[in-house]
């Protein structure tokens, strides 16, 4: 089944406590991205990547780090997180061409 | 810097009447996308618009995208409950599919029986 998928869907933090949202997709897409979700705000994009070792910041970058060594794996680093960053974040992932992208199922992140 | 509005931002509707939702962006783009979210769920991809003129229609639904006014319009037809969700459109401003996605604020959509 073609998916995107992301780990953990829930993580409670404390500030400054380095972690990792996981992004892994199957579909071979060479595009994938990270938004967060806030109300109001609709999606915003973070970070985005058109291929391995391509990334380029989003929208709202900073406090954020991304790698892409593989091209299946799009993960996100928080260094040091802070209680703004609390948000719920989206990885997804589309083709070159005339596709939509299509969304992992969020993760739920809570920064004290 | 690409600005994407849609209105309404909330929605409350009977069943069985018609409504239209509005997506305005700000700059030159012949790719727009409508997506649904349920309550704590994922984005779903409803329609796929790519050009001037173009018209989606899955059931009840209803998208078009006018690239000249810079508009798309999600058109809701004899609303039923099952519709209830949140519906962001979203543009590619790269004009490439690079997944660089402008999307709107989104409509909270509540239809009542």
């Amino acid at each position: 089944e073609a998916q995107v998928t992301q780990n953990p869907r829930y993580l409670i933090t404390v500030t400054g406590k380095k972690l990792t949202v996981t992004c892994s997709q199957n579909m071979n897409h060479e595009y994938m991205s990270w938004y967060r979700q806030d109300p109001g705000l609709g999606l915003r994009q973070i970070y985005y990547s058109m291929n391995v070792e391509v990334t380029d910041k989003g929208d709202v970058p900073e406090g954020y780090k991304v790698s892409r060594k593989e091209k299946r794996n799009f993960p996100l680093i928080l260094e040091s997180p802070s209680p703004n960053q609390t948000s719920l974040y989206f990885c997804a992932s589309s083709s070159q061409g005339v596709t939509e992208a299509f969304f992992g199922q969020g993760t739920r992140l809570t920064v004290v | 810097e690409l600005k994407v509005e849609q209105n309404p931002l909330f929605l409350s509707m009977q069943e069985g009447k018609n409504y239209t939702i509005y997506c305005n962006y700000s700059t030159t783009s012949d790719r727009l996308y409508w997506y649904r979210q349920d309550p704590g769920k994922s984005l779903e991809s409803l329609f796929v618009l790519l050009s001037n003129g173009a018209v989606k229609q899955e059931g009840r639904l209803m998208a078009s995208l006018d690239t000249k006014a810079r508009l798309s319009t999600l058109h809701i037809t004899a609303a039923v409950h099952d519709l209830s969700a949140t519906y962001f459109c979203a543009v590619d401003e790269s004009g490439t599919s690079y997944g660089k996605l402008t999307f709107g604020q989104g409509t909270i959509l509540t239809v009542h029986p």
